[in-house]
């Protein structure tokens, strides 16, 4: 298995550019989560989904952020318009039966606003 | 949104020491986790617990699961360079999503 597959790994934009994270899910998990991880707020989850239907997204900052998951294998986290705030890294995971036996987590996407 | 709260924020050892790190919860939980990130990577699961009780082990890692089931603890013997990582707990209770701590910082000086 290939484990939970993110693009790009490193992404650099200006301030006020759009930009798309992606995420791969492990085929046959039912669960896909959006997280941020900065130095002062830690691991913050953004937006869970469940067999592709978007669950609990209280946690994305604002309507600048939206995610989709359009089928199994993939989803995506688009930030528009980019503010240098949005700077962190990005982590999507995936799981089988919600958290019980815990997540898979991606590589992560090191996204710089500048 | 919540965190559990681990402790201690970071620690700096010298090789071959050993390590206790602890997490709590002012809620109860069905199952604790304890994860590794490394620099550049995303958090590795190390250890799963799902009892009250339960003390499980992965070569040099021992993990418990707190009695009250509102903490838990991971404990590494004779540290070596490549324990240096973010070690992070997380519990679950019948929801969907886990909660993960605040996280300890390890670094191991040869």
């Amino acid at each position: 298995d290939a484990g939970v597959i993110q693009s790009p790994r490193h992404e650099v934009t200006e301030m006020g550019q759009e930009v798309t994270l992606r995420c791969k899910p492990i085929s046959g998990h039912d669960y896909l989560f959006w997280y941020r991880q900065t130095m002062m707020r830690g691991l913050e989850l953004l937006i869970y989904f469940n067999n592709n239907v978007p669950i609990d997204d209280s946690g994305m900052p604002e309507d600048r952020f939206s995610a989709k998951m359009p089928n199994a294998s993939f989803s995506t986290l688009k930030i528009q318009p980019s503010e240098p705030r949005d700077s962190a890294v990005y982590f999507c995971a995936s799981s089988f039966f919600s958290g019980y036996y815990g997540y898979t987590f991606g590589s992560g996407t090191r996204l710089t606003v500048v | 949104g919540q965190q559990l709260n681990q402790s201690p924020q970071s620690m700096f050892i010298q090789e071959g020491e050993d390590v206790s790190m602890n997490c709590t919860s002012s809620s109860i939980f069905n199952t604790w986790l304890w994860y590794k990130q490394e620099p550049g990577e995303g958090p590795v699961l190390l250890i799963a617990l799902y009892k009250a009780g339960e003390l499980t082990s992965n070569g040099r890692l021992t993990a418990q699961f707190g009695i009250t089931r509102k903490d838990s603890f991971l404990n590494i013997s004779a540290s070596i360079p490549s324990d240096v990582g973010i070690y992070f707990c997380a519990g679950h209770y019948n929801t969907d999503k886990l909660i993960f701590g605040t996280g300890t910082r390890l670094q191991v000086f040869p």
